[in-house]
């Protein structure tokens, strides 16, 4: 298994423009989440995802979309970017959180910063 | 919101000490309580859990205390040894939901 993979590992925008980050997961798990981490400020919840088709926000989701149309996949899209949004972006999966199988396991982080 | 804090930001020993961080959370329905460790770079790895059923946990020289009453969770690592050092982050959620503490930086001294 490839665990959690992240593209890309390394990005510079412009103020205004969109991208997408991308997340994958070969484990089957149900859970995913993106965090983003800013130097003492640890790891922020962006948003999360209980199963396909079903996501919900988490602490700081402002700025950012995300879409789970199958179990594998987990996008992030910056719609318009900000420097503000200069940070290290962490997607994390977890196979079940009812049958004590919560572990989240992180990808190697994608590093984003925005002119 | 949820929220949860960790103290202290930054801890220093010797080696051979032992070190303790703790955590309180806000989120009475909270039931899950990992620990991870990050290395500069690298991703966060678990190195402990706890979930809401248990108050006590132990993994060799790293222990849990959870008093879900209080609401706050401690980790506890013995004879601290120099590839302990690293930032430890506490986290607190449920169904799915994970909200992390800020971080404890956490340094030991030969």
């Amino acid at each position: 298994n490839a665990g959690v993979t992240q593209t890309p590992k390394f990005q510079v925008l412009k103020t205004g423009q969109s991208m997408t980050l991308q997340c994958a997961q070969d484990m089957n798990h149900e859970y995913m989440s993106w965090y983003r981490q800013d130097p003492g400020m640890g790891l922020r919840l962006i948003h999360y995802s209980v199963g396909a088709g079903i996501t919900d926000q988490g602490e700081v989701p402002n700025g950012y979309n995300v879409s789970r149309s199958t179990t594998e996949d987990f996008p992030l899209r910056l719609l318009s970017a900000a420097p503000s949004q200069t940070s290290v972006y962490f997607c994390a999966s977890s196979y079940s959180w009812a049958l004590n199988q919560e572990t989240q396991y992180f990808g190697p982080g994608t590093r984003l910063l925005v002119l | 919101g949820e929220n949860v804090e960790q103290h202290p930001s930054t801890l220093s020993v010797q080696e051979g000490d032992s070190a303790v961080i703790k955590c309180t959370y806000s989120d009475s329905a909270s039931n899950y309580f990992p620990w991870y460790k990050q290395e500069l770079g690298k991703r966060p790895q678990l190195i402990i859990d706890i979930r809401s059923n248990v108050g006590e946990k132990k993994d060799q020289r790293i222990a849990v205390t959870l008093n879900k009453t209080a609401k706050h969770f401690s980790l506890h690592i013995t004879e601290t040894q120099p590839e302990d050092s690293a930032v430890y982050f506490c986290a607190a959620g449920q169904g799915g939901k994970l909200i992390f503490g800020q971080g404890t930086e956490l340094s030991v001294k030969p």
